[in-house]
């Protein structure tokens, strides 16, 4: 069946460092891929998606690249700040099922 | 446009006792989903719905049951709840079941059994 993987935190980092979550998914056809956010106290929120093989998603200076050849949808930020810390979920869609979530990674960014 | 409500927020009950956790929304999607978060297990489908009137089960449902009477609500009742219910859940709403429509979920309600 379709899965997600992601890589467990908490991750801890200093405001403005480089920020990867890695993903790996399995999922029969081609899946579409999604990362979602959720602040302290709320629900989650699409942070970016991609549809297809070699899309970049991007959004408030995150991105992920759908590599399909290693079944990877890694999360990056350049340069995070305090308002960054959030937990965020990678998630796949593929055909006539609901979305499959990853278990969720904690990020917390210090000043 | 409200997008997905649920209420209550928080909730406290004791074993043994029903209740039933409201979700709506005013997108006119056609399908909707519940999940639960718990520590370190991510979220979890509880119920889905493809459509007013039609329900399917997801990979935690034994003590949740679910209608949808209309397109706009989808209301998770609990018969007998248990202390292993306690969680966050999570009312969920999607246009479509293409593989490209975004999800849209609603804030979540906090539920203890004691």
């Amino acid at each position: 069946g379709n899965s997600v993987t992601q890589m467990e935190g908490p991750v801890t980092l200093s405001e403005e460092a480089f920020l990867t979550i890695n993903c790996t998914y399995t999922a029969t056809g081609y899946p579409s891929l999604f990362w979602y956010v959720q602040y302290p106290g709320e629900g989650l929120q699409l942070l970016l998606k991609a549809t297809k093989a070699d899309d970049k998603g991007s959004n408030k200076g995150f991105e992920a690249t759908y590599r399909k050849e290693t079944t990877s949808f890694h999360l990056e930020k350049g340069s995070v700040q305090v308002s960054d810390s959030a937990v965020y979920f990678c998630a796949l869609s593929s055909g006539n099922t609901p979305l499959v979530f990853g278990k969720g990674t904690r990020l917390s960014v210090i000043a | 446009n409200a997008g997905v409500t649920q209420t209550p927020k928080f909730q406290v009950l004791k074993t043994g006792q029903s209740m039933t956790l409201q979700c709506a929304q005013d997108m006119n999607h056609e399908y909707m989903s519940w999940y639960r978060q718990d520590p370190g297990m991510g979220l979890r489908l509880i119920h889905y719905s493809v459509g007013a009137g039609i329900t399917d089960q997801g990979e935690v449902p034994n003590g949740y049951n679910v209608s949808r009477s209309t397109t706009e609500d989808f209301p998770l009742r609990l018969l007998s709840a248990a202390p292993s219910q306690t969680s966050v859940y999570f009312c969920a709403s999607r246009g479509g079941w293409g593989i490209t429509d975004t999800q849209y979920f609603g804030p979540g309600t906090r539920l203890t059994v004691l």
